[in-house]
């Protein structure tokens, strides 16, 4: 059974702050995703990483970077928080498959209120 | 890029009817349609999902149609019950290759009146 976890459910930070939201996967997975989900727009892609130390930029990067050291980690960053990043982050993984895109599997979520 | 609209945003029906929720998707090259559900609280999983060399797949009481030539697909549960109400998200690829993109919809909220 595939397991992505995310550091945290719930998060409160003030303005200025540096957050960090790490997501770990355990199905050797290559490809990582982070999205954000807010009411009425669904979920956009903020970044992601289909090998380890590469990196795409998705739909909405501005204002975060991205960081995959190891296979099963990625992680999100907010340089300097604002309070317009305040959301729900969630993030996925999935295979690099030969057949095109394949299933993504999504963590809990970390619910980030910037303050 | 691929863009994917969902329709409708909003869906009540009464316990045992049918839902359809639709997507239509703007790039010809996507190849893969995945749905997901998001129960209040949780994490959107997987129910179903159709490649672009089938034009219907069922699992029990959902299936989802695809229209390549229309670029639109559907997502189809009947009788329905209460633990269907969910949050339901279409999503289509992105080009493939070492893209392995999913854009998605915008969701459809789905309550099921017992």
């Amino acid at each position: 059974d595939v397991k992505v976890t995310q550091s945290s459910r719930y998060l409160v930070k003030r303005t200025g702050e540096k957050v960090f939201l790490e997501c770990v996967q355990d199905m050797d997975h290559e490809n990582m995703f982070w999205y954000r989900q807010d009411p009425g727009l669904g979920l956009r892609l903020i970044y992601f990483s289909y090998d380890v130390k590469m990196k795409e930029k998705g739909d909405i990067p501005e204002g975060y970077s991205v960081s995959r050291e190891k296979k099963e980690r990625f992680s999100l960053i907010l340089e300097s928080a604002s309070t317009n990043q305040t959301s729900m982050y969630l993030c996925a993984s999935s295979y690099y498959g030969t057949g095109g895109v394949d299933t993504q599997y999504f963590g809990p979520g970390t619910r980030l209120t910037v303050l | 890029g691929e863009n994917v609209e969902q329709h409708p945003s909003t869906l009540s029906v009464q316990e045992g009817d049918s839902a359809v929720i639709k997507c239509t998707y703007s790039d010809s090259a996507s190849n893969y349609f995945p749905w997901y559900k998001q129960e209040l609280g949780k994490r959107p999983q997987l129910i179903i999902d159709i490649r672009s060399n089938v034009g219907e797949k069922k699992d029990q009481r959902i299936a989802v149609t695809l229209n390549k030539t229309a670029k639109h697909f559907s997502l189809h549960i009947t009788e329905t019950q209460p633990e269907d109400s969910a949050v339901y998200f279409c999503a289509a690829s992105g080009y493939g290759g070492a893209t392995n993109k999913l854009i998605f919809g915008t969701g459809t909220l789905l309550a099921v009146q017992p």
